[in-house]
């Protein structure tokens, strides 16, 4: 199958600190979305990036569709506790073309120490 | 708009039995997808619709799935037999059109088979 490889599978800050993760492939996306799950929800779209080298704020995050079109990170600033969940980047591969697929990654577990 | 619905939200049962899910999706939206997500494979395309067609069911597991969509409010996925195997998180998630690859997750049905 087709591979989305996601890092670091879990992270345990303190609030405040800022959070770095990211996705990458060996093969080219044309497409980069960025989910966030809470515990018992659904994923909840935080950010899509369309064109490569793209930067995207939300708030406190700010993801980037990679120059090379195989990765992408996201950033989370100055964390706070609500920043607990899983996320997920998920994105269409352009050797599948026009499939209506999203690709997801493994998830990162980001738990907030108050 | 009340996002997308999906019922009930946790369903327990015994092995043998007949399982319906329910998801209404976002009105407008063209297409809608069916995904389970457990820990060991996480998020894994089942199904998905295009103005109620199926067009991929390729990641349905086994015949014991079916999925429906009669009309462009309501589609169902129905595990018959189901099986201990078959406990998961089920989600259904929709997208507006051929234009945008951003799907809206709902929140999900907690499947318990005992």
């Amino acid at each position: 199958g087709q591979q989305l490889n996601q890092s670091p599978q879990s992270m345990f800050i303190q609030e405040g600190e800022d959070v770095s993760m990211n996705c990458t492939s060996s093969s080219i996306f044309n497409t980069w979305l960025w989910y966030k799950q809470d515990p018992g929800e659904g994923p909840v779209l935080l950010i899509a990036l369309y064109k490569a080298g793209e930067l995207t704020s939300n708030g406190r995050l700010t993801a980037q569709f990679g120059i090379t079109r195989k990765d992408s990170f996201l950033n989370i600033s100055a964390s706070i506790p609500s920043d607990v969940g899983i996320y997920f980047c998920a994105g269409q591969l352009l050797s599948l073309g026009w499939t209506n697929k999203l690709i997801f990654g493994t998830g990162t577990l980001l738990a907030v120490q108050p | 708009d009340a996002g997308v619905i999906q019922s009930p939200r946790h369903e327990v049962t015994e092995m043998g039995q007949e399982v319906t899910l329910r998801c209404k999706p976002i009105s407008g939206h063209d297409y809608l997808f069916w995904y389970r997500q457990t820990m060991m494979r996480g998020l894994e395309l089942l199904i998905y619709f295009n103005n109620n067609v199926p067009i991929d069911d390729s990641g349905m597991p086994e015949d014991r799935f079916s999925a429906k969509m009669p009309n462009a409010s309501f589609s169902t996925l129905k595990i018959q037999p189901s099986e201990p195997r078959d406990s998961a998180v089920y989600f259904c998630a929709t997208r507006r059109d051929r234009n945008t690859d951003t799907q809206y997750f709902g929140p999900g049905t907690r499947l318990t088979v005992l």
